[in-house]
């Protein structure tokens, strides 16, 4: 069965706040996970990916935050522009630790930006 | 340079007909990976293909086939075409066959009626 999960189907945040897309797994012994962006008529877009021996990482505006205890990760996105809007999916690599690629995506969060 | 391409962008087939879809990686992405989205969901893993082997293979039944070429450009084979079949089609390429940043194409939106 799916491993990751979003808690909120959808968001909605003013432009220029701050917004935090939340993701729950189930196993934890997961230990590679990664957020893509989806614009409509588009495929994923890799934003940025985390691996269990780390709790926090960052990039361009975004900072994702890895909770091993609870198992839960965030994605925050600094001063959100009208561009960031999208479906946001976090993903765990399944196929990882065989040297694989077997991503098991959540069903995403749609990120809507209000001017 | 050119990201991933797929072929066609759109089409619509027959319950019970065969469809073959197209992907072109990245130039020196030896990683093809398959996977479909239904619409309102996230991608679901099909196939990873790494130096024209098959990596991974996820739940999908045995009317999904794939295979890669020698130039690392992949295609999916789907016979018996089925109405549950009609999907958006993703193929992502990478260098790193267990990295998970992937560069997706845009996808072949596949309608079977």
């Amino acid at each position: 069965g799916e491993s990751v999960g979003l808690h909120l189907p959808t968001l909605s945040v003013q432009e220029g706040d701050n917004s935090i897309i939340n993701c729950a797994y189930s196993n934890s012994a997961s230990d590679y996970f990664i957020w893509y962006k989806q614009e409509s008529g588009k495929g994923p877009q890799f934003i940025i990916d985390i691996r269990s021996n780390m709790d926090k990482r960052q990039g361009q505006r975004v900072t994702v935050l890895l909770n091993k205890t609870v198992k839960h990760l965030s994605l925050q996105i600094a001063a959100t522009q009208p561009g960031d809007s999208a479906v946001y999916f976090c993903a765990e690599n399944m196929g990882y630790r065989e040297g694989a690629q077997k991503l098991v995506f959540g069903q995403g969060t749609r990120l809507t930006i209000n001017p | 340079d050119a990201g991933v391409t797929q072929s066609p962008t759109h089409l619509i087939k027959t319950r019970g007909q065969h469809v073959t879809l197209r992907c072109s990686p990245i130039s020196g992405h030896k990683s093809v990976s398959w996977y479909q989205q239904v619409l309102g969901q996230g991608p679901q893993f099909i196939f990873q293909y790494y130096e024209k082997e098959e990596r991974g293979r996820g739940n999908f039944p045995d009317r999904f086939s794939a295979r890669q070429f020698p130039n690392y450009s992949s295609e999916l084979n789907v016979n018996a075409l089925l109405l549950g079949d009609s999907a958006l089609y993703l193929c992502a390429s990478s260098l790193d066959r267990s990295w998970g940043g992937y560069t997706f194409g845009s996808g072949t939106r596949l309608t079977v009626v």
